[in-house]
């Protein structure tokens, strides 16, 4: 059973627009979300982060949702570059343990 | 400043063949752990450390053992190696664990033959 789902395997969105990413989650003992950000070949980088007693958290371009009645977190990438054109991984956290997505790929096309 | 450095970057292996992924961090970061990722998937945590002598199982440990005998050396083993442990493993630190953001490291891409 998996507690992190990223139901879209796949983004493309035009340069200057908004990317809106998204990850459902199961497990309500989850205690904080983060988003990391995957080029190829190399490990993947911490993006921005949020704690379940929050619904927002934005830094720069970034900003990151979280809906708990829906269990429900989205990030936004506004306005999307295409050095953006990456694996997005959605986590999520409790007992010093994260749970990881399957990932989105987002292109930015030019 | 170096972070998390993984070796091998590559590596084959027979099948029953045992070998040692090594992982090392010069943050001073006390939580440390390994994952693997499969083709299209997401990341799998196979066993964690939130310090030096204490180690603990993570989702998928089966045919892993690790030890942590200082805070900044990780290695992940493989006792004997299953076609099914063809993967990409990444080895990651952070501060304190809990919240702390992970710093991976570059992965190695293992197959086994």
């Amino acid at each position: 059973d998996q507690q992190v789902k990223q139901n879209s395997p796949s983004l493309s969105v035009q340069e200057g627009r908004i990317s809106i990413l998204n990850c459902d989650y199961t497990n309500s003992m989850f205690d904080y979300f983060l988003w990391y950000k995957k080029y190829p070949a190399e490990g993947p980088t911490f993006l921005i982060s949020i704690s379940s007693i929050k619904d927002k958290n934005e830094d720069g371009r970034f900003t990151v949702f979280l809906n708990k009645s829906a269990k429900h977190l989205s990030l936004h990438i506004v306005p999307s570059q295409p050095g953006d054109s990456a694996v997005y991984f959605c986590a999520a956290g409790n007992a010093g343990k994260s749970t990881f997505g399957d990932g989105t790929t987002l292109t930015v096309k030019p | 400043n170096a972070g998390v450095t993984q070796t091998p970057k590559f590596q084959v292996l027979k099948t029953g063949q045992s070998m040692t992924l090594q992982c090392a961090q010069d943050m001073n970061h006390e939580y440390m752990s390994w994952y693997r990722q499969d083709p299209g998937m997401g990341l799998r945590l196979i066993h964690y450390s939130v310090g030096a002598g204490i180690t603990d199982q993570g989702e998928v440990p089966n045919g892993y053992n690790v030890s942590r005998s200082t805070t900044e050396d990780f290695p992940l083993r493989l006792l004997s190696a299953a076609p099914s442990q063809t993967s990409v493993y990444f080895c990651a630190s952070s501060p304190f664990g809990g919240d702390s953001p992970l710093h991976f490291g570059n992965g190695t891409r293992l197959t086994v033959t």
